[in-house]
C-alpha cells in the first residue's frame, strides 16, 4: 500500500539555523507531492507543492522542497528558521491522475527557539 | 472566492451518544469532499472521500460513517460513539484532487 514516511518526530532548532524535513514516499508511479503546515491552533494551508517539471519547488515563506525521483524523496527545506516556523509540518502524496485522495505523513513538529 | 465550514469547532460527548459532524463547501461545484481524522502521533488518516452527492467510499473500517446529502455538504455521523474516536476531525475539499486541498478548521472531539 502507498506510505508516506517523514522520519522525523519533533525537531527543535534556533532562530537563523537551516531546517531540512525528510519525507520518503512508497508508490512507484507518477506521484503529485505537498507540503502541509499547521500553525498552533489553525488549520492545515498548502505550503507547496510537485507535479512535474523542476524538481526544485519553491513555497510560501521562504520554504523549498525538492523532488528526488530515485530515491523517492520530497525533503522540505529552509535555509534560516525564524520562531514563527514553528507549526507541524505534513508530507503528502497523491497518484498522479487519480480521484486525488492524499496519503499524508505523520507529521514533524517545528519548535524554533528564539 | 471559495470557503470551508466546519462545526462544531470542540464537542465532548459520553460513550454511547450519537454523533454528527457537518461540513459545508461554499463557492464552487462539484467539489470532492473528504473527511480526515488527525490523532496524536499518527498523522492525518483518511476516513471517507466522495465524489458526487450520495457517493462515498470508506477507507477505514471504523465505528463512523458519512453522508453527502448535497453537493457541498458533508456529514459524519456515529450512531454510538466509543472513546478510541476521540481526536481532531478535518473536513477537505478539492476541485479535482490534484491540485491539493483545503481544510476546515476542524472538529475536536473528546469522548468521555
Amino acid at each position: 500500500a502507498q506510505s508516506v514516511s517523514q522520519h522525523n518526530h519533533h525537531v527543535i532548532l534556533s532562530e537563523a539555523a537551516s531546517l531540512e524535513l525528510g519525507c520518503n514516499y512508497s508508490y512507484g508511479g507518477t506521484v503529485n507531492l505537498f507540503w502541509y503546515v499547521q500553525y498552533p491552533g489553525q488549520h492545515l494551508q498548502l505550503l507547496l507543492k510537485y507535479f512535474s517539471g523542476d524538481p526544485l519547488v519553491k513555497g510560501i515563506k521562504g520554504f523549498e522542497a525538492e523532488f528526488i525521483k530515485s530515491k523517492f524523496s520530497f525533503n522540505l527545506r529552509k535555509p534560516s528558521v525564524q520562531w514563527s516556523d514553528t507549526a507541524e509540518y505534513f508530507c503528502a502524496v497523491n497518484k498522479g491522475g487519480s480521484q486525488g485522495n492524499l496519503i499524508f505523513g505523520k507529521g514533524t513538529k517545528l519548535s524554533v527557539k528564539p | 472566492s471559495q470557503t470551508i465550514h466546519q462545526w462544531p469547532a470542540t464537542l465532548v460527548q459520553p460513550v454511547g451518544s450519537p454523533l454528527s459532524l457537518e461540513c459545508t463547501v461554499e463557492g464552487t461545484s462539484n467539489p470532492n469532499l473528504y473527511w480526515y481524522r488527525q490523532a496524536a502521533g499518527r498523522g492525518l488518516q483518511l476516513l471517507f472521500y466522495s465524489v458526487g452527492i450520495g457517493q462515498i467510499s470508506s477507507e477505514v473500517p471504523q465505528n463512523l460513517s458519512a453522508s453527502r446529502p448535497q453537493d457541498r455538504q458533508f456529514i459524519l455521523s456515529s450512531k454510538k460513539l466509543l472513546l478510541s474516536d476521540s481526536g481532531f476531525y478535518l473536513c477537505a475539499w478539492a476541485q479535482t484532487g490534484v491540485y491539493g486541498y483545503t481544510f476546515g478548521s476542524g472538529t475536536r472531539l473528546t469522548v468521555v
